[in-house]
């Protein structure tokens, strides 16, 4: 299975700035997705980026507040926008290939002062 | 839409006591079915899938049987071990019939599992 790498593994930001995490994964992938994991709480898709088109966004997620990039078949990029304590939530990226099982990263852990 | 409901947590249990998780899921298409586990400070790991009706996933003990009749994948394992504490996600994603994801999981709410020696 593929090695995901993300980066930075946690930050404590303040309000108002923005945080940008980075995804690597040792092998091309077409699909790589972003998900949310509030406190004590499952994950929410939050978007599917795919090389070459713009990132599709779920509901209630917006691209100003999570603008993401994929530059390339092996990495991607996440900013939450504006942070507020809202915000504070571990965020993770996976990888998955046609019907093959999604496979993550060990995530972002994020908290806002 | 697509939907997974796991049984309430937390579950508390004494080493080498059984082990029922139960999930049940409704879903357009036709849906995988995975049970996900996440240790304390770490990212999730998948620990075992189910592709069709009346397959059994299996992993390091635990075992899961697609029900399509009864809607659910219940994890189960005979014997548990402090190391098994930790948060379990039942998830589900749905690919058409020729067997191509649509890619995007859907999660249960997660059971903490909490073993005791």
């Amino acid at each position: 299975s593929a090695v995901i790498s993300q980066k930075p593994s946690r930050d404590i930001c303040q309000r108002g700035t923005s945080l940008t995490i980075q995804c690597q994964v040792d092998s091309q992938v077409t699909m790589m997705f972003w998900y949310r994991q509030q406190p004590g709480q499952s994950l929410t898709l939050i978007a599917t980026a795919n090389q070459g088109s713009e990132a599709t966004y779920e509901s209630g997620f917006v691209i100003d507040k999570f603008p993401i990039s994929r530059p390339n078949l092996t990495f991607s990029t996440l900013t939450v926008s504006n942070l507020s304590p809202e915000d504070s939530s571990i965020y993770l990226c996976s990888v998955g290939e046609g019907a093959q099982p999604q496979h993550f990263g060990d995530g972002t852990r994020l908290s806002i002062l | 839409g697509n939907s997974v409901t796991q049984m309430e947590g937390p579950v508390t249990l004494s080493e080498e006591a059984f082990l029922t998780i139960n999930c049940t899921y409704t879903a357009t298409g036709y849906p995988s079915l995975f049970w996900y586990v996440q240790y304390p400070g770490e990212g999730l790991q998948l620990l075992l899938k189910a592709t069709k009706a009346d397959d059994k996933g299996s992993n390091k003990g635990f075992e899961a049987t697609y029900r399509k009749e009864t809607t659910s994948f219940h994890l189960e394992k005979g014997s548990v071990q402090v190391s098994d504490s930790a948060v379990y996600f039942c998830a589900l994603s749905v690919h058409n019939a020729g067997g191509t994801s649509y890619g995007k999981l859907t999660f249960g709410q997660g059971t903490i599992l909490t073993v005791h020696p």
